[in-house]
């Protein structure tokens, strides 16, 4: 399976601010997407991150509260904007191998711990 | 809405095998079966999937009923280190969105 590293591992952040989190694969994948897990619940899709174009993202989640970038085959990066307290949540990114790798699998990254104060 | 349904938490002994069921009534013919857990709200970590034979890998078995209406995987000899949440998914064949369910919280007992 692909290695997934995400940047930061956690974080702190007052009200307001945005807060831009990386997600680096060690092979090139052919879908990369984004989770959000809200404390003691289960994880939510927020979006497909597309190579090249923007991003797909789902029911209840706006590009401008969550703008994604994936300029090549193994970088994305998520933005949590303008956050409140309610975006406290992990986040994670999520990726399916490419060629020579199980296709028909997603493969989790770390998460990204986020409190907002 | 997830498409499945799981038991909220079991308990299971030390070296038993641990049997976690999923109901997954309406799947369609084109729709695959796939188990992941998360430990400690680490990333959820893949099992193991299946679309209507059983299935056996290093971690656990599939077994899923003729009429694919519901599945169990199981840990053949359970440690305290399978301890975490377990989610079952049904995900249809090309597609890749997952919609979690609440998932089952195993706690493997010394």
């Amino acid at each position: 399976s692909a290695v997934i590293s995400q940047k930061p591992s956690r974080d702190i952040c007052q009200r307001g601010t945005s807060l831009t989190i990386q997600c680096q694969v060690d092979s090139q994948v052919t879908m990369m997407f984004w989770y959000r897990q809200q404390p003691g619940q289960s994880l939510t899709l927020i979006a497909t991150a597309n190579q090249g174009s923007e991003a797909t993202y789902e029911s209840g989640f706006v590009i401008d509260k969550f703008p994604i970038s994936r300029p090549n085959l193994t970088f994305s990066t998520l933005t949590v904007s303008n956050m409140s307290p309610e975006d406290s949540s992990i986040y994670l990114c999520s990726v399916v191998p490419g060629v020579g790798g199980n296709q028909e699998t997603q493969y989790f990254g770390p998460g990204t711990r986020l409190l907002v104060l | 809405d997830a498409k499945t349904t799981q038991p909220t938490s079991m308990d299971c002994a030390e070296g038993r095998a641990a049997n976690l069921p999923c109901n997954h009534s309406t799947i369609s013919g084109n729709e695959y079966v796939y188990w992941y857990r998360q430990i400690h709200s680490q990333g959820p970590q893949y099992i193991i999937h299946g679309l209507k034979n059983n299935e056996t890998n290093e971690m656990a078995s599939l077994i899923i009923t003729e009429d694919r209406k519901s599945s169990t995987l199981i840990l053949p000899h359970a440690t305290l280190r399978d301890t975490a949440v377990y989610y079952c998914i049904v995900r249809p064949r090309g597609t890749y969105k997952y919609i979690f369910g609440t998932g089952t919280r195993l706690k493997v007992l010394a």
